[in-house]
């Protein structure tokens, strides 16, 4: 079936623009996760998803970050006034629900602020 | 949560066999060993979990000893499309499984 899809696949933005990515997760899938990858580095976990539920945004970086996912499926990232310390890889995962499920990745949305 | 440490790069040759050793001495009674693979481009993708002696699928081995304290992810015959980053994970975060990943091991593989 259809694996994580990610919307658009490279965003460039300007300094101070907002900016929205997209994840559409496996269906059927209770876990989202939101992870941000720096060139070179591992991911880093930003947010997750119970449903439609945010139970744990101890990752996001600033109170610039926000992410939604309104009915339990898809997710939105959003990121506003962008910074050029927000470049980076950001990945979405989906997996069936239970902790040690495995966690199905997205091909990512690359970020360049300019 | 587990410390993770695994060597930052690796190199092979097509054909070999190669293994990849992640160190983790504090690893809970709980806690099972998780091995991503990553290529240039794409979201990590997983390839293995184990939680004692030997684990085996069509891609990888996972060799575990004892003590539990080491593991050994084995790629048999490589070839130049294993060329990725591989993260060892021990155990998962919190009530939510959130994945802890370090900086991996970058393959590189030669003709």
């Amino acid at each position: 079936g259809a694996g994580v899809s990610q919307s658009p696949r490279y965003k460039v933005a300007k300094r101070g623009q907002d900016v929205a990515l997209r994840c559409d997760p496996i269906s059927g899938h209770v876990s989202l996760f939101w992870y941000q990858q720096a060139l070179g580095q591992g991911p880093e976990f930003l947010t997750y998803f119970q449903n439609e539920a945010q139970l744990d945004k101890s990752g996001l970086p600033s109170d610039r970050f926000f992410a939604e996912r309104p009915e339990g499926s898809v997710s939105t990232l959003k990121i506003q006034r962008t910074q050029q310390e927000d470049s980076a890889v950001y990945l979405c995962a989906s997996s069936p629900g239970h902790l040690t499920d495995t966690q199905y990745f997205g091909p990512g949305t690359r970020l360049t602020v300019l | 949560l587990a410390k993770t440490t695994q060597p930052i790069s690796m190199d092979s040759y097509e054909g070999q066999e190669v293994n990849i050793t992640c160190s983790h001495n504090n690893i809970a009674t709980n806690d099972y060993i998780t091995w991503y693979q990553q290529f240039p481009s794409q979201g990590p993708r997983f390839i293995i979990q184990g939680y004692k002696t030997k684990v085996t699928n069509e891609v990888a081995s996972l060799f575990i000893p004892a003590d539990r304290k080491s593991s050994t992810l084995s790629l048999p015959r490589v070839s130049l499309s294993d060329t990725a980053v591989y993260y060892c994970l021990v155990g998962v975060s919190g009530n939510t499984g959130k994945l802890i990943f370090g900086q991996g091991t970058t393959l590189q593989v030669k003709p």
